[in-house]
């Protein structure tokens, strides 16, 4: 079985700082990716980023980066130069590659607040 | 291009009361998802679809819920009757495949209160 563990209550920030958000994951399976979604206070969920397992380099888009450290399990989210508009939930999911039930996993989410 | 599109985005309903929950995946979507957020549990997956046909509805709570999509840009999630604990904010999601790096991409959610 896959697991997710997003143990971060709660984050803050100061603008124009970066920020990790941690994640860390379970998982037998050799191949797998992970996600990153957004979720604002006025609920919607946005993809942000994709990381395979086999991939050779950490994963960018935009001002946002995972720091992946497969050895260690963990997919760490990098928002660099933080924005007011980045405080929201974020949540750490997972899939297998392969198989019939690929579902996602989705962890318990971390809140982040960016101060002015 | 248009998102998935969910209706409606607020439901207050009495407990007791059918439900019913609109969704309209992306087109060129194969998948389908229904899902359910809460403080408590956080995001459950209740069902997910294939070319229209459900897959894995191991999610779903009870038989007062139940999913279909009779075709490939539309699906329901009706519950009857509803009950408070039914209370969450339920989105629905496509991706093109289940497989790599497909994304699964969320509609903004139907927010249900039952009174």
């Amino acid at each position: 079985a896959q697991k997710i563990t997003q143990t971060q209550p709660g984050m803050f920030v100061q603008e124009k700082e970066a920020v990790t958000l941690d994640c860390t994951y379970d998982t037998s399976d050799p191949s797998y990716g992970l996600f990153w979604y957004k979720q604002p206070s006025s609920g919607e969920m946005i993809f942000l980023i994709y990381q395979g397992s086999y991939d050779q380099q950490n994963a960018t888009e935009g001002r946002y980066s995972l720091n992946f450290q497969k050895a260690r399990k963990s997919a760490n989210l990098v928002i660099s130069a933080s924005q007011l508009g980045d405080s929201a939930m974020y949540f750490c999911a997972m899939r297998r590659f392969e198989g019939a039930n690929s579902k996602l996993t989705f962890g318990k989410g971390i809140t982040l607040s960016v101060r002015p | 291009d248009a998102g998935v599109i969910q209706s409606p985005r607020h439901e207050v309903t009495e407990m007791g009361q059918e439900v019913t929950l609109r969704c309209k995946p992306i087109s060129g979507h194969d998948y389908l998802f229904w899902y359910r957020q809460t403080m408590m549990r956080g995001l459950e997956l209740l069902i997910y679809f294939n070319n229209n046909v459900p897959i894995d509805d191991s999610g779903m709570p009870e038989d007062r819920f139940s999913a279909k999509m009779p075709n490939a840009s539309f699906s329901t999630l009706k519950i009857q009757p509803s009950e408070p604990r039914d209370s969450a904010v339920y989105f629905c999601a496509s991706s093109p495949g289940l497989a790599g790096a497909n994304t699964q991409y969320f509609g903004p959610g139907t927010r249900l209160t039952v009174l």
